[in-house]
């Protein structure tokens, strides 16, 4: 299996800050990953496809990129509403396979 | 877009056989791919495979190999997951989520929370 390495598993900000996530896959998967988002209780909804394209409907500060092992996940100016753990998944390979997830708090 | 409506909430004992449903709706079935994905209390997403409703072709992520049973009636536009033989640590939400041709999960169902213990 490919694994998905994200960093950090925790982090806390404050509203307005610039927040990056990083993911690194075990192995060259080009640019097959995607980016999800799950708010406590709730289903997984996802963000970011193929890397870098935002889904409809997906504000705008939420932003993707990265290619090969190596991939970031950036939310511009946080917002309250962005408390959430996110995830990353890869789809060069099945099994299909997660990071570990990343929990954003707000300071 | 499809909507996924999974059935409800289960109470089993060890030893128990249980089967899950994720009813899907407004797109065609077989267009896509239905994936199953687990989350323990407290802990991350686990892949745990998917099936081509079109022909019933199921594939397992190892960890799960032999432990659950994937199914899809295309008739009725139902995914199943199944078990044999609950074990306590089966004890976890599990989700399903259409799979579409960006190898993203595009629509969720609700969870299916299923608890295991004697």
């Amino acid at each position: 299996d490919i694994q998905m390495t994200q960093s950090p598993s925790s982090l806390s900000a404050s509203v307005g800050d610039r927040v990056t996530i990083t993911c690194q896959a075990s192995q060259d998967i080009n640019f097959h990953l995607n980016w999800y988002q799950q708010k406590p209780g709730k289903a997984p909804k996802l963000l970011i496809n193929v890397a870098s394209n935002l889904e409809t409907r997906v504000p705008s500060r939420f932003s993707g990129s990265g290619s090969g092992t190596d991939f970031t996940f950036v939310i511009r100016s946080l917002q309250p509403e962005d408390i959430a753990t996110y995830y990353c998944q890869q789809y060069d390979d099945l099994p299909y396979t997660f990071g570990q997830g990343t929990k954003l708090e707000i300071k | 877009e499809v909507q996924l409506v999974q059935s409800g909430a289960e109470v089993k004992k060890p030893g128990e056989s249980l089967n899950i449903s994720c009813k899907a709706s407004g797109d065609t079935f077989t267009n896509y791919a239905m994936a199953w994905v687990r989350q323990m209390p407290g802990r991350g997403l686990e892949w745990m495979g998917i099936i081509y409703p079109g022909d019933s072709d199921a594939r397992y992520s190892p960890s799960f190999e032999g432990q659950v049973t994937i199914s899809a009636d295309k008739s009725i536009t139902t995914a199943y997951l199944q078990w044999s033989s609950l074990k306590a640590s089966d004890t976890a939400m599990y989700y399903c989520a259409t799979l579409v041709i960006t190898g993203s999960l595009d629509s969720w169902g609700q969870g299916t929370l299923l608890t295991v213990s004697s």
